[in-house]
């Protein structure tokens, strides 16, 4: 089953609008990452935030992690027609000796111009 | 090169054929993944590799599925008689960084369809 989850599937907001997705996820971890990509096209890296922070920011994104509730967020403000895209979050596994880097199922954003 | 590069990046095959999908790496990453990519779906890990043994495998999802990376460089995904539900986008990705620990690059995918 997959580690990360996002919430909502999908999301449709008007340009200038935030837009806030959510991960929840079920193992320790020592990080968290969030990834972009356009359709038809590979995952750009978005932002890193490790399980010692709390909040972290880069530009017009915002991400938080509750390490107690297993769960974070991504916010992008003011957003543009650019910004459609799916956005992912994976995670590592810290529990077992697992690799892995696993991606959740994804939120689809449609932003209108 | 400058970023991960995928070959093929379309390729349509008949059932029972074998496929082979290369993967390029950024010059220097140790690190090395192979995701597929069903149609609308998240992403699925397929095998990891460090340097070029595969501490973890787990994710192929049968024997028909392997796969071989050459030093800390090319990689490939071999698909042996392939079915309709190996149709999918198969991305990989390469880091500096061991186990998940830091940011993975990808590359654009190569979308296999199987007729």
């Amino acid at each position: 089953s997959q580690q990360g989850e996002e919430d909502p599937q999908a999301l449709s907001i008007q340009e200038g609008e935030n837009a806030t997705m959510n991960c929840s996820y079920k193992t320790s971890i020592n990080n968290l990452q969030w990834y972009r990509q356009n359709s038809g096209r590979g995952l750009v890296h978005l932002i890193l935030i490790r399980s010692n922070e709390r909040e972290k920011h880069s530009g017009r994104l915002r991400v938080t992690l509750d390490t107690s509730k297993k769960s974070s967020s991504l916010l992008i403000t003011a957003s543009r027609a650019a910004d459609t895209a799916s956005y992912f979050c994976a995670t590592d596994a810290r529990m077992d000796s697992s690799y892995k880097l696993i991606f959740g199922s994804g939120t689809r954003l449609l932003v209108r111009p | 090169g400058a970023g991960v590069s995928q070959s093929p990046s379309n390729k349509v095959t008949e059932k029972g054929k074998d496929v082979e999908l290369r993967c390029d790496p950024i010059s220097g990453h140790t690190a090395l993944y192979w995701y597929r990519q069903r149609l609308g779906q998240g992403l699925e890990f397929l095998i990891y590799f460090q340097g070029n043994s595969a501490p973890d495998k787990s994710g192929l999802p049968s024997d028909r599925f392997s796969a071989e990376r050459t030093g800390e460089s090319v990689s490939t995904l071999t698909i042996q008689r392939t079915q309709q539900e190996d149709s999918a986008v198969y991305l990989c990705a390469s880091s500096s960084q061991r186990g998940g620990r830091g940011e993975l690059f990808f590359g654009e995918g190569s979308r296999l369809t199987v007729l």
